[in-house]
């Protein structure tokens, strides 16, 4: 079975300052992994994704994520945060069976980002 | 965004009553996804379609059922809600499988009293 974890619940981070968001997995086989972003009374919003290929993987609002097969990490991380960057943020891992891709999700990490 | 739709947005109801949340999509994706999210629980899955007619149980199904007639629509019936189905409902939709990311409506918000 896939699992996610996503260690913290919060991460706080002053803007400007470099942020990182961690999350470890456990799957199978070839990971397919996916960061995605949700603000209050909103759906998930999908950021980037590993595939396969270059272990630093780029993505949408300056957000990038380091791919780790050693260590069976997905690290999300931006160089310099802002205020607006402030939401929750969740890890996933896709598997492959049977008739879909179903997603397996971490418990999230919320994001707080201060002046 | 995504041409995704959830009604309703919000409801409240009462313990023993039937409720369907309704999903509704514009881009003609194959599969579609029911989640509900709980604090300490991230996201769970409780039912997908792969195809009209075809869908098929997620994680936490038990108590839910859903069915696709069309394309664009994925409905969700909880058949006697019960407070421990309180909770925000996401449905999702995807164009294909594995790398393909998930895109997700606005959620609906169900509290059962």
């Amino acid at each position: 079975a896939q699992s996610v974890a996503q260690p913290e619940d919060q991460v706080n981070v002053a803007e400007g300052n470099p942020l990182t968001v961690k999350c470890t997995y456990s799957v199978s086989g070839n990971p397919y992994l996916f960061w995605y972003v949700q603000y209050p009374n909103r759906g998930l919003q999908f950021l980037l994704k590993y595939i396969t290929g270059d272990n630093l993987v780029k993505g949408s609002y300056g957000f990038e994520a380091e791919f780790n097969k050693s260590q069976t990490s997905f690290h999300l991380k931006k160089p310099s945060a802002l205020v607006s960057d402030s939401a929750l943020y969740f890890c996933a891992v896709s598997h492959v069976g049977g008739t879909a891709s179903k997603l397996t999700f971490g418990t999230g990490t919320r994001l707080q980002v201060t002046l | 965004d995504a041409g995704i739709t959830q009604s309703p947005r919000h409801k409240v109801t009462e313990t023993g009553t039937p409720v369907t949340l309704r999903c509704h999509q514009t881009e003609n994706h194959r599969y579609m996804y029911w989640y509900r999210q709980d604090p300490g629980h991230g996201l769970r899955l409780i039912h997908y379609s792969y195809g009209v007619k075809d869908t098929d149980k997620g994680e936490v199904s038990d108590g839910y059922s859903v069915s696709r007639s069309k394309t664009e629509d994925f409905l969700l019936t909880l058949e006697s809600a019960t407070s421990s189905q309180t909770s925000v409902y996401f449905c999702a939709i995807s164009r294909g499988l594995g790398d393909q990311p998930q895109h997700f409506g606005d959620g609906t918000r169900l509290s059962i009293l």
